[in-house]
């Protein structure tokens, strides 16, 4: 079946403006996650849904990121007034069961986003 | 100190020969250990989960864990040039739900 899909691939704004990321989960998948990718680093965790519930939103960066799940399925990450520093690759993950030990996580190609 | 550590790379083998990767994790309440393989530009992809400890293999692929020691590591026999990549440590406390990765090992296979 399909995978994760993400759109845009990449978005180029200028700083302050608001910007919307999306993502489309495997389906049946109630699990999302939601990671922040700088150059050469590694995964940075921001949220992660349960169904459309967000049990932990510790790694938003701040009050400007927001995210939310309709559905039980698409997720939107939304960054208000842009930052430079919020330049990276957003990268969506689902999974099928988070509570599983084995629980693997799928990837989407990820949103470049690049702030002007 | 960061959650999760990984030997810092880059790392360069020939091809054929044996590529260790490791990785220790300070929560100890965590149960489940993931090796990610990422290519360049490309998204992470599964290559091993492991939640015993002890080994699992899989291929060419063998992850050790020792829970006590929290640690956790990759082998890869006869490295392949497209063996080539980022590999990322994860590790999950199921309780909690989410997942803490390292920030990667770069691993360069020379044919």
């Amino acid at each position: 079946g399909a995978g994760v899909s993400q759109s845009p691939s990449n978005k180029v704004t200028e700083k302050g403006k608001d910007v919307e990321l999306r993502c489309d989960p495997i389906s049946g998948h109630t699990a999302l996650y939601w990671y922040r990718q700088s150059l050469g680093q590694g995964l940075e965790f921001l949220i992660y849904f349960q169904g459309n519930s967000a049990p932990d939103k510790s790694g938003l960066p701040s009050d400007r990121f927001s995210a939310e799940r309709t559905g039980g399925s698409v997720s939107t990450l939304t960054i208000q007034r842009t930052q430079q520093e919020d330049s990276a690759v957003y990268l969506c993950a689902s999974s099928l069961v988070w509570r599983d030990l084995e629980d693997t996580q799928y990837f989407g190609p990820g949103t470049r986003l690049t702030v002007l | 100190q960061k959650e999760v550590e990984q030997n810092s790379g880059p790392l360069s083998v020939p091809e054929g020969a044996i590529a260790s990767l490791n990785c220790t994790y300070s929560d100890r309440g965590s149960q489940s250990f993931f090796w990610y393989r990422q290519y360049s530009g490309k998204s992470p992809e599964l290559i091993m989960s492991i939640y015993s400890n002890g080994d699992k293999e899989d291929g060419r692929f063998t992850a050790q864990l020792n829970k006590a020691s929290q640690y956790v590591s990759l082998l890869i026999r006869d490295s392949q040039p497209s063996d080539s990549a980022t590999y990322l440590c994860a590790v999950k406390d199921t309780n909690a739900g989410k997942s803490t990765f390292g920030d990667g090992t770069t691993l360069t296979v020379k044919p």
